[in-house]
């Protein structure tokens, strides 16, 4: 079975801090992604990288920043944490245009 | 502008019966469609998927119907159980891009005992 592992379950910040979640999929897949999921608005696409070093806006990129180093990491970065950030974040990979497979995510509580 | 839509927010169903959650997207290009369950701190977990050359797809309790002329899909869960309780993403594909997956925004589904 695929597994995407994120790095923390929960998180607090402080407003202005730089914060970064960490994913990591075991199953060689070229494509991976960040979400975030609030309430009454679904799963709405940060980024998305298809290859190492290679990267794509999403629907809300905007306060964030990806980095995809090596094929099996894929980091989100919140350059400096604000309030409206407070969300759960999800990561997931996918081979091609299959099915995609989510981490845990990663509730992140900004105060 | 969002393709796909959930347009119940939440469902109550009682344990036993049958559960319907439903989907509407606006894009023809639209060939694959994917159920996604989701428990409170946890990632979504695939559920089933159907092609657009189908119109159903049937997983033990799970069915998933395809209308393509009505742009709408429907999850029927027979027998509803109390362990259902979640919510459910309904998720459009298009093409063979590397982001060509649209998700609506969620039913939330309560199973009362």
């Amino acid at each position: 079975d695929v597994k995407v592992t994120q790095s923390s379950r929960y998180l607090v910040k402080r407003t202005g801090e730089k914060v970064f979640l960490e994913c990591v999929q075991d199953m060689d897949h070229e494509n991976m992604f960040w979400y975030r999921q609030d309430p009454g608005l679904g799963l709405r696409l940060i980024y998305f990288s298809y290859d190492v070093k290679m990267k794509e806006k999403g629907d809300i990129p905007e306060g964030y920043s990806v980095s995809r180093e090596k094929k099996e990491r894929f980091s989100l970065i919140l350059e400096s944490a604000s309030t409206n950030q407070t969300s759960m974040y999800l990561c997931a990979s996918r081979i091609g245009s299959g099915k995609l497979f989510f981490g845990s995510g990663t509730q992140l509580s900004v105060l | 502008d969002q393709q796909v839509k959930q347009n119940s927010p939440s469902l109550s169903v009682q344990e036993g019966r049958i559960s319907i959650l439903n989907c509407d997207y606006t894009n023809s290009m639209f060939d694959y469609f994917l159920w996604y369950k989701k428990y409170p701190a946890e990632g979504p977990t695939f559920l089933i998927s159907i092609s657009s050359i189908k119109d159903k797809n049937e997983d033990g309790r799970f069915t998933v119907f395809l209308n393509k002329s009505a742009k709408h899909l429907s999850l029927h869960i027979v027998p509803s159980q109390p362990g259902d309780s979640a919510v459910y993403f309904c998720a459009a594909s298009a093409g063979t891009g590397a982001n060509n997956l649209f998700f609506g925004t969620g039913t939330r589904l309560t199973v009362i005992p």
